[in-house]
Parts: C-alpha cells; structure tokens; sequence
C-alpha cells in the first residue's frame, strides 16, 4: 500500500533562518507530488507540484522553493523564512493518468506545523 | 481567481441528527470533485468524491450531491457522531493542468 511521510511533524524557526520540510512517498512510483501551505483557519493553498524528478511549477511566488531530487522525494525550502512563512505545510500525492493529467484523488501526508517567531 | 467556497462556516449539530455542508465552486467545467474531512493537527482525509456525470453518490453514512445547474456541492452525513467533528473541504478538480482547488473549509461541532 502507499504511504506518505513528512518530516518533522513540528517546527519553530526564527525569522530569517534556513527552512527544508522533507516529504517522501513509498508504493508508488511517477506519481504527481505538491506542497500546500494552511494558515489558520483558511483552506489550502497549493504552493509547487512536480510531475516529474527536476520539474517544479511554481503557484504563488512567495520565499518559498521546492525540489524533487529523487521520483517519490519532495523538498519545501527557504534561504530566510518570514513571519508570514508560519503555517500548516501538507505534501500531497495522486497518481498520473495516461493522458498525463492528474487522476481523481490526492492523498495527503500528516503536515508539518512551522511556527516562525 | 476561481475559487470554491462555502456557504456555512461552522456547523453545529446534535449528536445523531444528519448534517448538510455546502459548498459553491465557480468553474463549470471542473469535472472532478473531492469532500475531504480534517481533524485538528492532521492532513486531509479523503471522504468521497464524485465525477461531473453524477448528481449523486453513496458511501457509508455519507452522500454527496451535485448540482451543475447551480454550481453546488453538498456533502450529507447521516446519524452524526462524535467522531464526525472536524473540518470538511470541499474540492474541484479545474479542467487544465494538475491542480484542485480547495474551498476554506466547514468545522462541524457535534453537540452531545
């Protein structure tokens, strides 16, 4: 069966230092891979997603990067974190369809709560 | 931009009674649609999904109903418990690209 890890869980970083969020997937291989931010008690917003090793597409410029270095790794980071940067950070996965589009459902990992003080 | 919305964003219910969330999306020709259920700390759960060729679709203790004439989504959950209280997003898939589009989210208290 097919999991999804985040690591670490939690997160409390002053501002302006490095950030990377770790995200991996097991049982599945080429699968579509993207990170959402959740502020509090707002809905999700999708920041990258990958369809491939290498290949990120940006949604919202922000201080934020991504990267995919291996098929079922993907990494959220940052030079220097801001205030605004606190959230709730979910990586998520579906599957690619053969016409190249994303299938129905996305499976979401347990999130990575970053508090920026 | 488009979005997703929803109409209610707290809902309280006594324990046992059936709730209804709602949600509005603005794009037409979304043709994928997703309820997600969250508890607090935790990611998305997948509840049940329906495709744009359906106006309703059965799980356990859930429904959910679609109305492309109106652009309206509904997510009914019969004999609520206690273990239902979270917060429920609603989600469409857009017609191009890889991408969902989530609504804010429905916190559902159920009240003993």
């Amino acid at each position: 069966s097919q999991t999804i890890h985040q690591w670490p869980a939690t997160l409390v970083q002053p501002v302006g230092s490095p950030l990377s969020l770790e995200c991996t997937v097991e049982g599945t291989s080429n699968p579509n891979l993207y990170w959402y931010r959740q502020a509090a008690g707002r809905g999700l917003q999708l920041l990258f997603y990958s369809v491939g090793i290498g290949q990120i597409s940006s949604e919202v410029p922000q201080n934020l990067s991504a990267s995919r270095p291996q098929d079922r790794q993907f990494i959220l980071s940052s030079k220097k974190l801001l205030l605004s940067d606190s959230g709730f950070y979910l990586c998520a996965w579906s599957v690619i369809t053969s016409s190249g589009r994303s299938s129905y459902e996305q499976y979401f990992g347990p999130g990575t709560r970053l508090t920026v003080t | 931009g488009e979005s997703v919305g929803l109409h209610l964003p707290t809902l309280s219910v006594q324990e046992g009674d059936n709730s209804i969330i709602n949600c509005a999306y603005s794009n037409s020709a979304s043709d994928y649609f997703i309820w997600y259920k969250q508890e607090s700390g935790k990611g998305p759960q997948f509840i049940i999904d329906i495709r744009s060729n359906m106006d309703k679709r059965q799980g356990q203790r859930v429904t959910v109903l679609l109305n492309k004439t109106v652009k309206h989504l509904s997510l009914q959950i019969a004999a609520t418990q206690p273990g239902d209280s979270a917060v429920y997003f609603c989600a469409e898939r857009l017609p191009y690209g890889q991408n969902f589009v989530f609504g804010p989210g429905t916190r559902l208290s159920v009240l003993p």
